[in-house]
């Protein structure tokens, strides 16, 4: 059974705050996403990455930077959270050059006071 | 500039009867179309997809449409069950293994 993770369902931070966010995936895949998902926006697209260290900004990457060092773990950073990033953060993974379906994981909502 | 738009936030439909979600999209670059279902507090699953070459496919109580010509895509969901209330997101691919998302419909079948 195929499986995202990410590190914290819920999460509470000020602003000002360093803040981490995990992804782990079990299915030997080279693509991993990072989005945001904010009610009436629908999914966008903060970072992607097609293989181990490589990156590529997506449609809203300001206040974003992402690290993958191992092929199974994606983590997304905001530097310094500001308010206006509270948002639900999602997790995704997929292979390369398929009809891809997209597999994600359970979200971490991330709440910035 | 929204690249592909679901316009309607919200849908009630009955159960048993048919639920009609529809997607419209501006770039004929996409070539690759799928639609996703979220429960609250999981992330998104894959439902049902199509590519560019075909108009319809099939999986169950799952039907999508692609219609080029108008850039519209709909999901047909027939007989409409209580476990399919949930918000559903068309999502399109443009290249690059990349997915653009639409706003979401949340769909409530009533009983």
């Amino acid at each position: 059974d195929v499986k995202v993770t990410q590190s914290s369902r819920y999460l509470v931070k000020r602003t000002g705050e360093k803040v981490f966010l995990e992804c782990v995936q079990d299915m030997d895949h080279e693509n991993m996403f990072w989005y945001r998902q904010d009610p009436g926006l629908g999914l966008r697209l903060i970072y992607f990455s097609y293989d181990v260290k490589m990156k590529e900004k997506g449609d809203i990457p300001e206040g974003y930077s992402v690290s993958r060092e191992k092929k199974e773990r994606f983590s997304l950073i905001l530097e310094s959270a500001s308010t206006n990033q509270t948002s639900m953060y999602l997790c995704a993974s997929s292979f390369p050059l398929s009809y891809n379906e997209q597999f994600f994981g359970p979200g971490t909502r991330l709440t910035v006071l | 500039d929204q690249q592909v738009k679901q316009n309607s936030p919200s849908l009630s439909v009955q159960e048993g009867r048919i639920s009609i979600l529809n997607c419209d999209y501006t770039n004929s670059m996409f070539d690759y179309f799928l639609w996703y279902k979220k429960y609250p507090a999981e992330g998104p699953t894959f439902l049902i997809s199509i590519s560019s070459i075909k108009d319809k496919n099939e999986d169950g109580r799952f039907t999508v449409f692609l219609n080029k010509s108008a850039k519209h895509l709909s999901l047909h969901i027939v007989p409409s069950q209580p476990g399919d209330s949930a918000v559903y997101f068309c999502a399109l691919r443009g290249g690059a293994q990349k997915l653009v998302f639409g706003q979401g419909t949340r769909l409530t079948i009533n009983p």
